[in-house]
C-alpha cells in the first residue's frame, strides 16, 4: 500500500511565523503535490513537484514556497504565516503527473494561524 | 476536465451493498473516472478508477456505462467505517485534482 505521511495532524502557529509542513512518501513516486482544502472552496493546488529540485506553481502559490531535496520528501513553507492560511493542508503523490495513475493523499495537517 | 454530478447524500444499511451513482455526460475519450472518499478529518483515500471497462479491487467495484456518460461505485458489503464523503472525478491529462461536493454516505447499523 502507498503510504504518504504528513509530519503533523494538527498545528497551531502565530501570524508572522515561518511554518514548515513536511510530507514523506514511501513508493518512490516521481510526483508530489501540496493542496489546501477549505469548506465551500474544495481542493486547491498550491505547488507540485515532478522531480527532485523541480517544482511548478499551482493555482494559489502566493505566500507559499516548497522544497524537494530528496525524492521521497516534499516540504511546504509558509514564509510569514497569516490568518487566511488557516486551513487543512493535504500532501499527495503519484507515479507520474500526466497519466492515469491516481494521486494518493496523506492524512492532512490542520493548521491554525492565530 | 469534465464536470460530474452526484447526489448530495444517501443512507445505506450495514452489510448491504451501497450503490453510488455519478453522471459525467461531457466526458471525453481520454478522461478516466476516479473515485475517492474522505472520512471526517482525514485525507482523501483513493478507491478505484477506470476508463471504459468495469473494474474491481479489494475495496469496491466500478461500473461504467457503455456510452461512458455515467458510472456507479459499488461497495459490496457496507460497514460503519464506510461512512464518508465520496467524490467522483473525471480527469484527463490535467495533473490537478478537483473535488466537487461529493455524496455524503451514512451507513446505519
Amino acid at each position: 500500500d502507498v503510504k504518504v505521511t504528513q509530519s503533523s495532524r494538527y498545528l497551531v502557529k502565530r501570524t508572522g511565523e515561518k511554518v514548515f509542513l513536511e510530507c514523506v512518501q514511501d513508493m518512490d513516486h516521481e510526483n508530489m503535490f501540496w493542496y489546501r482544502q477549505d469548506p465551500g472552496l474544495g481542493l486547491r493546488l498550491i505547488y507540485f513537484s515532478y522531480d527532485v529540485k523541480m517544482k511548478e506553481k499551482g493555482d494559489i502559490p502566493e505566500g507559499y514556497s516548497v522544497s524537494r531535496e530528496k525524492k521521497e520528501r516534499f516540504s511546504l513553507i509558509l514564509e510569514s504565516a497569516s490568518t487566511n492560511q488557516t486551513s487543512m493542508y493535504l500532501c499527495a503523490s503519484s507515479w507520474t503527473a500526466y497519466s492515469n495513475q491516481p494521486q494518493h493523499f496523506g492524512d492532512g495537517t490542520r493548521l491554525s494561524i492565530l | 476536465d469534465a464536470k460530474t454530478t452526484q447526489p448530495t447524500s444517501m443512507d445505506c444499511a450495514e452489510g448491504r451493498a451501497a450503490n453510488l451513482p455519478c453522471n459525467h455526460s461531457t466526458i471525453s475519450g481520454n478522461e478516466y473516472v476516479y473515485w475517492y472518499r474522505q472520512i471526517h478529518s482525514q485525507g482523501p483515500q483513493y478507491i478505484i478508477h477506470g476508463l471504459k471497462n468495469n473494474e474491481t479491487n479489494e475495496m469496491a467495484s466500478l461500473i461504467i456505462t457503455e456510452d461512458r456518460k455515467s458510472s456507479t461505485l459499488i461497495l459490496p458489503h457496507a460497514t460503519l467505517r464506510d461512512t464518508a464523503v465520496y467524490y467522483c472525478i473525471v480527469r484527463g491529462n490535467d495533473y490537478k485534482l478537483s473535488f466537487g461536493a461529493g455524496t455524503t454516505v451514512t451507513v446505519r447499523a
